[in-house]
């Protein structure tokens, strides 16, 4: 049974600080990898796909992949109050194609 | 992108009644999915819903708890059937798969049905 695990949080960061979100997953055979933004009540909004070993950049957010290890991590660089939410990790792939698996998410906080 | 709408948004039902909640892509998709997100949870995949055949149920979930019909490319249905307060939770569908962009695996998700059963 394929499980991603997220890093337990709720994490609390400064405005301007990075925000270090991980992410663990257990089938190798997963190809693709996401991160979703979900806010209070909302549904989640997709930030960034990933699906190659290293780093893929978006304005204020980077992904890192690492497939050996089985790790995908996101990177928020000086965060905002607004990017306070929940951020969910979710992986597809292998034998699942298109079925996404969720990890729990972790709920950010950006203090001001 | 997609976007997706579902009816309705919200809605308290009776403990051993249905609902029926639709879905909306305003784009021909390849694949659209049902999932649940109980409260304080993360989403759990429910179903695939495949167009003009049965749909893919996950394990611990099964067709008649959770018929799903899904008649073209850009609409499907997910039913609540005989409803308890464990079904209390918000229901998303997603699509994934533009019809004509080749090799995209992102997916859309619908704003999502909150069900409260009494």
């Amino acid at each position: 049974q394929k499980e991603v695990e997220q890093n337990s949080g709720p994490l609390s960061v400064p405005e301007g600080a990075i925000a270090s979100l991980n992410c663990t997953y257990s089938d190798r055979g997963s190809q693709s990898f996401f991160w979703y933004r979900q806010y209070s009540g909302k549904s989640p909004e997709l930030i960034m796909s990933i699906y190659s070993n290293g780093d893929k950049e978006d304005g204020r957010f980077t992904a890192q992949l690492n497939k050996a290890s089985q790790y995908v991590s996101l990177l928020i660089r000086d965060s905002q109050p607004s990017d306070s939410a929940t951020y969910l990790c979710a992986v597809t792939g292998g034998t699942s194609y298109g079925k996404l698996t969720f990890g729990q998410g972790t709920i950010l906080t950006v203090h001001p | 992108s997609a976007v997706i709408s579902q009816k309705p948004s919200r809605d308290i039902c009776q403990r051993g009644t249905s609902l029926t909640i639709q879905c909306q892509v305003d784009s021909q998709v390849t694949m659209m999915f049902w999932y649940r997100q109980q409260p304080g949870q993360s989403l759990t995949l429910i179903a695939t819903a495949n167009q003009g055949s049965e749909a893919t149920y996950e394990s611990g979930f099964v067709i008649d708890k959770f018929p799903i019909s899904r008649p073209n490319l850009t609409f499907s249905t997910l039913t609540v059937s005989n409803m308890s307060p464990e079904d209390s939770s918000i229901y998303l569908c997603s699509g994934m798969g533009l019809a004509g962009v080749v090799g995209t695996d992102t997916q859309y998700f619908g704003p999502g049905t909150r069900l409260t059963v009494l």
